[in-house]
């Protein structure tokens, strides 16, 4: 089945670091990647939705300045976290998914947990 | 976004089949069902979809109604490995982007 590799699974920093998160697709070209985030007890929001060689779509309130995300290529889009606070500890998830809309299902990693001391 | 409506929880003995819920009544004719399920710590898993025609595959069974306002998830037969919180979600058949509701927590027991 498809994989999708996210990495690293668990950061810690301290405030105002910046952070990268890649997300890689290991056995299929992923046209779209999705980032979402999933603060505890809480479903997971979608952040921003990446086209190969495009760039981002963000979601309303989610500001592109502070997580910038680059699709480079179809098997890697990257999250970077820039001067990261408190407020930004969370697990974020990046999801991949080939042509076809609906039609085809979304692959997840397994996640980033983001703790900002 | 079309809507869905799952319970918050529900809970079945192990080896037993479970029959997991969703409406959709505002769901459109281009929308995709899909259900994905996410155990604690992870990520969601993909656990099948489908658009008009029930669906089989090796994790599990979809039952869609035919005016397509519900659905139903069906676990042949629940492991303790199947506790998580499972996801219904209508995906428009011209973009992928999925919305995340509450889910149904699904506890398996002995």
């Amino acid at each position: 089945g498809a994989v999708v590799s996210q990495h690293p699974s668990r950061v810690i920093c301290k405030s105002g670091t910046s952070v990268k998160i890649e997300c890689r697709s290991l056995d299929f070209q992923a046209t779209t990647m999705f980032w979402y985030r999933q603060f505890p007890k809480q479903s997971l929001m979608l952040m921003a939705t990446s086209n190969e060689g495009s760039k981002a779509t963000y979601e309303q309130g989610v500001e592109k300045d502070k997580f910038l995300i680059n699709h480079a290529s179809l098997t890697l889009s990257t999250l970077t976290v820039t001067s990261a606070h408190p407020e930004d500890s969370s697990f974020y998830i990046c999801s991949a998914s080939t042509p076809g809309g609906g039609r085809q299902p979304q692959h997840f990693g397994d996640g980033t947990r983001l703790s900002i001391l | 976004d079309a809507k869905t409506t799952q319970p918050n929880s529900m809970e079945s003995n192990e080896e037993e089949p479970v029959h997991l819920p969703c409406n959709h009544s505002t769901i459109s004719g281009t929308d995709y069902i899909h259900w994905y399920r996410q155990l604690p710590s992870q990520g969601p898993e993909y656990v099948i979809h489908g658009l008009t025609s029930n669906v089989n595959n090796r994790m599990a069974s979809l039952a869609i109604a035919e005016d397509r306002k519900s659905s139903t998830l069906i676990l042949h037969r629940a492991t303790l490995r199947d506790a998580a919180v499972y996801y219904c979600i209508l995906s428009a058949g011209t973009a992928s982007k999925l919305t995340f509701g509450t889910g149904t927590r699904l506890q398996v027991t002995l």
